[in-house]
């Protein structure tokens, strides 16, 4: 099956850039997202990527897929304390979507 | 748009107890899915749902765990009996169809202790 890691902190300074990586192992990959999960809530879906597109933005967000290396990054520019969340990247294959064990992002003052 | 209600929140039960969580999907939504997220894990998927036949529950633990999904709206999700691994968040969320482009909305989850 589909196996899909992240790296499992992060921190940066409020107004600086955050990257967050995501390896996938499915090629047929056809769908990738990008969920927000604030402590004690859901998930909230923050974007997605088509696999037939290489970069996404949306406001803040910008979303990077390398499909040769099956890497896929969501860079938040500016970040504000307010971004402090686990975010889960996950991919849809086969109609089903797996996700990533999640990465804590800190963001100090 | 109302989003996914789920209920109970919380639930505290002892091992060897029965438990059953609901779920209310978004209006419209076809697809819908139980995930269940152990504490500093992603979520995992247990099953899911097409209207109210089952597309994936590869992953579900059949000697314990059922769901169904009635008339292709609300579903339930029990547990009997409980073990003490159990003990998580078990997370609703439902789509328009398969996931693709419209992702898949959660619902705020209901965490179970299991003690």
């Amino acid at each position: 099956g589909e196996d899909v890691e992240q790296s499992l902190f992060l921190s940066v300074r409020e107004g600086d850039s955050s990257v967050i990586n995501c390896t996938y192992t499915d090629s047929s990959s056809t769908y990738l997202y990008w969920y927000k999960q604030e402590p004690g809530a859901g998930l909230q879906l923050l974007t997605y990527i088509f696999s037939n597109m290489d970069m996404k933005q949306d406001q803040r967000l910008t979303v990077l897929l390398n499909k040769k290396d099956k890497h896929l990054s969501l860079r938040i520019a500016d970040t504000q304390t307010g971004d402090s969340a686990i975010y889960f990247c996950a991919v849809n294959a086969g109609n089903m979507l797996t996700f990533g064990g999640g990465t804590r992002l800190m963001v100090k003052p | 748009e109302a989003g996914v209600a789920q209920s109970p929140r919380y639930k505290i039960i002892e091992k060897r107890q029965s438990v059953a969580f609901w779920c209310n999907p978004i209006s419209g939504h076809a697809t819908l899915y139980w995930y269940q997220q152990i504490l500093g894990q992603g979520p995992k998927l247990l099953i899911q749902f097409q209207n109210n036949g089952v597309v994936d529950d590869s992953q579900l633990p059949k000697d314990r765990f059922s769901a169904e999904r009635l008339k292709g709206v609300d579903s339930t999700l029990k547990i009997q009996p409980a073990k003490l691994e159990d003990s998580a968040v078990y997370l609703c969320a439902s789509s328009r169809r398969d996931t693709e482009a419209f992702g898949a909305f959660f619902g705020q989850g209901t965490r179970l202790t299991v003690v």
